[in-house]
Order: C-alpha cells, then structure tokens, then sequence
C-alpha cells in the first residue's frame, strides 16, 4: 500500500533547462509536503517544504507545488545544473514526525 | 556545527549475530529518528524517540529491533540476529525542539550487509 508515489524513476534534462519532479500521494490527511535530495553514499538533504494551506513556495531555483484537490506534488528546478543530478525524494507526513518517502526520482542534467 | 553523525558507515554481519547502529543528532536536538532505505525503494519509517522516551515504534519490526535514545551518548539501533533481509541502509535524522519539527536532518547513513 504505498501513499506517496513518483512514477517516473528517472529524467533526464539539459543544463540551463526546467526539471519538473512529480509526486502523486493518496491520504488527504496528509498535511506538509518536502522535497529531498541524496547524492550517491550520503544521506538525504532537506531541500524545500510546503504546508497544505498554501499552493506554491519558492526557494531561488526550487519551487515547490501543491495540487491538494489532484493530490498531486511537484518540484521545478529552474535552470537545471550538472550538479542538480541527484535522486530526489518527496516525503509528506500528517501531523506527526514520521516521514513517508516515495522512491525517488533519479535526475541526471546533461551538459 | 557537527550535522548527524552515524558509525560505523559500513558493517558487515554474519547471520545470527547482532549489530549495533549508533547516531549522534545534531548538537541541541532532542528528536531522533530512524529510516531504512532498502535497494530500490524510498526510506521507510522505523521509530521516532525523543531522550529517554519512544514515542512511535510503528515502523520497527515487532522481534529483533530495538532502539533507544538515553539520556547521555548517542541513539543506538540495535538487531539481534540479523538476516540476509536486514541488508539496507539505515539513516538516522534529528530535528530541533519547535519550529518545522517536519524538517528533519539526516546523517550519510549505516550500510548494512549480512552475508
């Protein structure tokens, strides 16, 4: 039963670019929504975050949107650097301090 | 400023023995958290304990894990007689008391492998 999904394992963009990462989750209850970042051997990064009562939060190249009626997820990264390429996680939690993590997308920015 | 720590970054187990993971949060945070990330798939929520207290297990298995924040030194995560299927990589995360508790902080992770 997996509440929080990304459906496309991996993209790949070209530098200067848009990234756009999705993630799609089930449970309305869920409440705060953030994005992560891990590189290879390391742990993840906390990268940026959104409450559900707002729509969109912005971060320099990271912005983050909110769907709530779509359930839907989404983080653009604009313009895309070689050093961007990473796996990102969406990760939501309900009022609690657990985080549930999807599987992650796999971006590569080409040069 | 130290981030989380975690030792060893690497351990290696035989079946049936057991393995102690150990974090240090970041200094002045009281909330400890534990992933587990296995191969192919996103971190998985175990537990989530404040000093001295558990204060969700949900995600732990009910035999074999256990996991403890005391009141001095690091939180341990500890398997007793591990298996093959006990191989992944086990994060631990802190987060300070108030403000955007959701916003947790990870350490690079211990890399499990029993063989």
């Amino acid at each position: 039963d997996q509440q929080v999904k990304q459906n496309s394992p991996s993209l790949s963009v070209q530098e200067g670019r848009i990234s756009i990462l999705n993630c799609d989750y089930t449970n309305s209850m869920f409440d705060y929504f953030l994005w992560y970042k891990k590189y290879p051997a390391e742990g993840p990064t906390f990268l940026i975050s959104i409450s559900s009562i707002k729509d969109k939060n912005e971060d320099g190249r990271f912005t983050v949107f909110l769907n709530k009626s779509a359930k839907h997820l989404s983080l653009h990264i604009v313009p895309s650097q070689p050093g961007d390429s990473a796996v990102y996680f969406c990760a939501v939690t309900g009022g609690g301090n657990k985080l549930t993590f999807g599987t992650g997308t796999q971006l590569k920015v080409e040069l | 400023n130290a981030g989380v720590m975690q030792n060893p970054r690497h351990l290696v187990r035989r079946r049936g023995q057991e393995a102690r993971l150990r974090c240090s949060p970041v200094k002045g945070h009281s909330h400890v958290y534990w992933y587990r990330q296995l191969p192919e798939e996103g971190l998985k929520f175990m537990v989530y304990l404040q000093k001295e207290n558990i204060i969700d297990e949900s995600g732990m298995p009910k035999e074999r894990f256990s996991a403890e924040f005391p009141k001095e030194g690091p939180s341990i995560l500890r398997i007793q007689q591990v298996v093959r299927g006990d191989s992944a990589a086990y994060f631990c995360a802190s987060s300070p008391d108030g403000g955007h508790s959701y916003e947790q902080y990870f350490g690079p992770g211990t890399r499990l492998t029993v063989t």
